[in-house]
């Protein structure tokens, strides 16, 4: 079965960092280009960043450029999202999603992992 | 970077009601569009790709068509389970992907 799992979330104090992982199981991990993308409380999804297959090409939103950092480890097929500088605007529920091939698609996705931004 | 929009922002409709819903790209994207539905606890699930091609497993009431700036998205006959929030998302070749702000649809 083809899955994602996302661990890591948890309550942190403004400027603070955490990192969010992603295990992948079920399909050739190495293959396909991934996602992060985040849902603040009330709000709509918001794409945040994206990683190649090979880890070659990394892209972000601007609202957090210069303060996450999208990585892989294809040997042990896991997504990262490394947050620093956190602020309480970044606290969301943080899915990953896998990518079509052929499209920019999300065809799988993880049940996503909450993180708190608060004093 | 392309900017999308989405209307309306909520709907309600009674079951076996055919629903529509819009989004339009601040520019031309082709057929770069997908649309996925979301209920609340849930992840998001992907229904609509390459803005008309419907993915494995999703019913055949839900569909989707348009290209350039101006897409739809329709759902044939409104089932109890289709409550939910449902996005359009531009790729436009590279990212950003850009998410639009959301369709609720509810039943009457």
């Amino acid at each position: 079965e083809v899955q994602l799992l996302e661990s890591g979330g948890g309550l942190v104090q403004p400027g603070g960092s955490l990192r969010l992982s992603c295990a992948a199981s079920g399909f050739t991990f190495s293959n396909y280009a991934m996602n992060w993308v985040r849902q603040a409380p009330g709000k709509g999804l918001e794409w945040v960043s994206n990683i190649f297959g090979t880890g070659s090409h990394t892209f972000y939103a601007d609202s957090v450029k210069g303060r996450f950092t999208i990585s892989r480890d294809n040997s042990k097929n896991t997504l990262y999202l490394q947050m620093n500088s956190l602020r309480a605007e970044d606290t969301a529920v943080y899915y990953c999603a896998k990518q079509l091939v052929t499209q920019g698609a999300f065809d799988i996705w993880g049940q996503g992992t909450m993180v708190t931004v608060s004093s | 970077d392309v900017q999308m929009t989405q209307s309306p922002s909520s709907l309600s409709a009674s079951v076996g009601d055919r629903v529509t819903i819009t989004c339009q790209a601040s520019r031309h994207i082709s057929n770069y569009l997908n649309w996925y539905q979301h209920k609340p606890g849930k992840a998001p699930k992907l229904l609509i790709y390459g803005a008309s091609n419907l993915e494995t497993g999703v019913p055949s009431r839900f569909s989707g068509s348009g290209s350039g700036r101006d897409f739809t998205f329709t759902i044939s006959s409104l089932q109890p389970e289709d409550i939910a929030t449902y996005y359009c998302q531009q790729y436009d070749n590279l990212p950003p992907f850009t998410f639009g702000p959301g369709t609720r649809v509810d039943i009457k």
